[in-house]
């Protein structure tokens, strides 16, 4: 079955740590990645996307991930969090075998202690 | 508003009662989406619309249906529900459906308790 796998299901971190969330995927032919973010009370927000291109991307609030074909793995990074960036993270994925559908990961909580 | 609103945020109903979660988007899209959201699950795709027409239903029960009246409104009945379908339920849309440079733009969700 067409998945998306997110292996860190809860992740705490200490301010200035570095970031690396796990993402991926089993789909065959061409994708598009993305990662959202959800504050806590606020709506699923995009945090950045891969079309085409560079497979770094860069996103918003100094985050970046990299598409790894080889490996179906889009990875999101980020040097040094900090306490605002406590949230839950989701990756997604929608491909030329996936129809309408986006298909997301069960999501990463992140937790930054100050 | 900009985005995509959902009205009500929060919702209480017992098993026998009818309600309506309502979403509306004023991003100009084509495509809208509701997704239902359980912890620990991914988001689970429930039912897609384009240009008001009806394109996916992931074999949802029937106790939900979607309506879509025009291509910025967007309905999802509830009746007859089980606590099992306490959940958030997310709306999302996007300017066009499939593989066409697409992200999608999502509303805060209802966060929906069925007694």
């Amino acid at each position: 079955a067409q998945s998306v796998s997110q292996h860190n299901h809860h992740v705490i971190l200490s301010e200035a740590a570095s970031l690396e969330l796990g993402c991926n995927y089993s789909y065959g032919g061409t994708v598009n990645l993305f990662w959202y973010v959800q504050y806590p009370g606020q709506h699923l927000q995009l945090l950045l996307k891969y079309f085409s291109g560079d497979p770094l991307v860069k996103g918003i609030k100094g985050f970046e991930a990299e598409f790894i074909k080889s490996k179906f793995s889009f990875n999101l990074r980020k040097p040094s969090v900090q306490w605002s960036d406590t949230a839950e993270y989701f990756c997604a994925v929608n491909g030329t075998n996936t129809g309408n559908q986006f298909y997301f990961g069960t999501g990463t909580s992140l937790t930054v202690i100050p | 508003e900009t985005g995509v609103t959902q009205t009500p945020r929060h919702l209480v109903m017992g098993m026998t009662n009818k309600k309506s979660l309502k979403c509306e988007q004023h991003l100009g899209h084509n495509a809208m989406y509701w997704y239902k959201q359980s912890a620990k699950k991914p988001l689970e795709l429930m039912f897609v619309y384009s240009l008001e027409e009806r394109v996916e239903n992931n074999s949802v029960p029937s106790r939900f249906s979607p309506e879509c009246p025009n291509s910025s409104h967007l309905f999802l009945h509830l009746h007859t529900l089980q606590p099992e379908d306490s959940a958030l339920y997310l709306c999302a849309s996007s300017q066009d459906l499939g593989f066409s440079y697409n992200e999608q733009f999502f509303g805060p969700g209802t966060r929906l308790t069925v007694l």
